[in-house]
């Protein structure tokens, strides 16, 4: 069964630091991974989608890389800012499922001014 | 709609009580999905609905959860019978195609906090 471990649970940064966020996965039979922000009492706002054949995605200040030979993915945030806290969730998409996403734990992020 | 849209926003409901949760998804969407996220966990899967057929059920935790899409729009949780362990969010996503290719987005809406006394 595909496991998704995200580490750390939780991260604080003074801000204008540079945030790294690590996934891991144990099956790297995916059509994607997908980077996703979930804000207190709130659903989920996808920020990236990596398909399995890419390297990575960008968005403005958010990086993400792919590695699935290692099972690896990581979520860079350049130059953090009090609105990035959040928690971040990162997601697989089995080739073996319809949709049917397996989720990490999530990292809770707090940037202090 | 703009986005998926869930209701209500918080249910509070007495041991044994029966439950409904209700998911909009967006226009035009053919899949729909539904999550379970307990505290401090990501989001688990629960059921899928391709149109109006659920293909898919074997997230859905017993026999006291049900759900439906009579007419491929609309979603319908229900839990029978709640018990203090059904306590969590519930999230419904939707994505435009059959939620299976490698650029395919799933949409949340903002979730269901089930709290079960």
């Amino acid at each position: 069964k595909q496991e998704v471990t995200q580490i750390p649970a939780a991260l604080s940064v003074p801000e204008g630091e540079n945030l790294v966020l690590n996934c891991s996965f144990t099956d790297s039979a995916i059509y994607n991974l997908q980077w996703f922000r979930q804000d207190p009492g709130k659903g989920l706002t996808s920020l990236l989608l990596i398909q399995s054949s890419q390297r990575e995605q960008t968005s403005g200040r958010l990086n993400a890389s792919l590695d699935k030979s290692s099972g690896r993915s990581t979520l860079y945030i350049a130059a953090s800012q009090p609105g990035d806290s959040a928690t971040y969730l990162c997601a697989v998409l089995p080739t073996d499922s319809w949709g049917k996403l397996q989720f990490g734990a999530g990292t809770q992020v707090v940037v202090t001014p | 709609g703009a986005g998926v849209s869930q209701s209500p926003r918080y249910k509070v409901a007495k041991r044994g009580q029966d439950v409904a949760l209700r998911c909009d998804p967006i226009s035009g969407h053919v899949s729909l999905f539904w999550y379970q996220q307990a505290l401090g966990q990501g989001p688990e899967f629960l059921t899928y609905f391709q149109n109006e057929a659920q293909l898919d059920k074997s997230g859905l935790p017993s026999d006291r959860f049900f759900a439906e899409r009579p007419e491929g729009s609309v979603s319908t949780l229900k839990i029978q019978r709640t018990q203090q362990e059904d306590s969590a969010v519930y999230l419904c996503a939707s994505s435009l195609w059959m939620g299976a290719r490698a650029n395919e987005k799933l949409f949340f809406g903002s979730g269901t906090q089930l709290s079960v006394l």
